[in-house]
Order: C-alpha cells, then structure tokens, then sequence
C-alpha cells in the first residue's frame, strides 16, 4: 500500500537551516509529483511546491523561493525539503503529498524556530 | 495569485442539517476546485475534485457545486464524524492556492 513516511519532529535555532524528509513506499516514486505543504500554527494550508522526482523538476510558490529547497534521491525514494534562514515565521507542520487521482498524504512534521 | 475567498470562517450546526460552505474565486479558476477535511492532528483529505466530482470513499452525502466564480460544498445531513476544517483549493494556475478555511462544529 502507498505510504509517506516523514521525519521527526525539528527544534532549530532562528538563522539556522533544516532538511526534513519524507520517504515513499508502495509506488513508482519517479512517476508522481510529490508536493509540499505548510500549516502555521492555528493557520490554514499554503502550497509550498512540488518535484518530479524523476527528473528532479520542481516548481516553487514564488512566497517560498529561497526559502524551501526540494530535492529527491531516486535510490532511496525520498524526498526532502530543505528550509533555510529559519525564523519563527517557520514554525509550523510541513506535509508531503502525492496528489492526483488518489491522494496520499505523509503524516506531517512538526518544525519550532526557537532560541 | 489567485485569491479563494471562503465563507463562514466558522459555523456551528446540528446533525442532520444541511451544510453549505462556499469559496469565491478571484479569477476563473474553471473547474480546477478540490474540498478538503482536515480533523484535528491529521493530515487533510480530499473530498471532492473537479468541483463536483465525490473522491473515492467519501459518503455520498457530500456534495460539490459550482455557479459562476462561486464553488460550495454542501453536506446534505450532517454527521458527528464531519465535525473538522474544510479547505477549498484551486489548482488551475501556480501558486495553487487555498481559501483559509471553515471550522465545522456541533451546535
């Protein structure tokens, strides 16, 4: 069956940066988009972006350029997300997705920019 | 960016009423419209694609619609289960875009 498994809960440092990941199983993990979302706390959902992993293509929400970097290591069938220059702005849950026909969703991870 | 305006932020009701939440486009957006729940803790669910089209395994009793630049979801007779955040997404042109959501309790 079709998983998306994320990393663990963050706590950073404010100016510091942070990859959290989120590994795929029970698909052709080269063949779907995997997308990325951002919850603030007691906030709605903003689409941060998405990549192709079989070709490494990705497509950003202009807001989060320089911001969040995605890349995919096709051997391992995992995606990361890195964000960078992190402020409490940051704090929030990232969710990976594969939408499309079917939807799956990871479970979240849960990053704190805090000193 | 394309705007998606969402209405009530909030609505409390009874089960077995009729519930209708609403998203306003700020451009055409055709129908490239997704429903989503999203409970407590969990990652959000897709409920509806296409604007009118039941994602698989959702009750019939949610419904999509659309009337001009305006897409609702209607919920014909509510449920305790379907007490959680509905969220509109409009994904016909980057950056998809979210409306900032409805919170759906028991009255």
């Amino acid at each position: 069956q079709v998983q998306l498994q994320q990393s663990g809960t963050e706590l950073v440092k404010p100016a510091s940066s942070v990859k959290i990941s989120c590994k795929a199983s029970g698909y052709t993990f080269t063949s779907n988009y995997m997308h990325w979302i951002r919850q603030q706390p007691g906030n709605g959902l903003e689409w941060i972006g998405w990549i192709y992993p079989g070709n490494g293509n990705t497509k950003y929400n202009q807001k989060f350029d320089g911001k969040a970097t995605l890349t995919a290591d096709k051997s391992s069938s995992t995606a990361y997300m890195q964000l960078s220059s992190l402020t409490s702005e940051d704090s929030a849950v990232y969710f990976c997705a594969r939408l499309g026909t079917e939807d799956y969703w990871g479970q979240g991870v849960m990053v704190t920019v805090s000193s | 960016d394309i705007q998606m305006t969402q209405s009530p932020s909030s609505m409390s009701a009874s089960l077995g009423d009729r519930v209708t939440i609403t998203c306003r486009a700020s451009q055409d957006i055709g129908n490239y419209l997704s429903w989503f729940q999203q409970k407590p803790g969990k990652s959000p669910r897709r409920m509806i694609y296409g604007a009118t089209n039941l994602a698989a395994g959702v009750p019939s009793r949610f419904s999509g619609s659309r009337s001009g630049s305006d897409y609702s979801l209607t919920i014909s007779s509510l449920e305790s289960e379907d007490m959680a955040i509905y969220y509109c997404l409009q994904s016909i042109q980057y950056p998809w875009t979210f409306g900032g959501g409805t919170k759906l309790e028991l009255k």
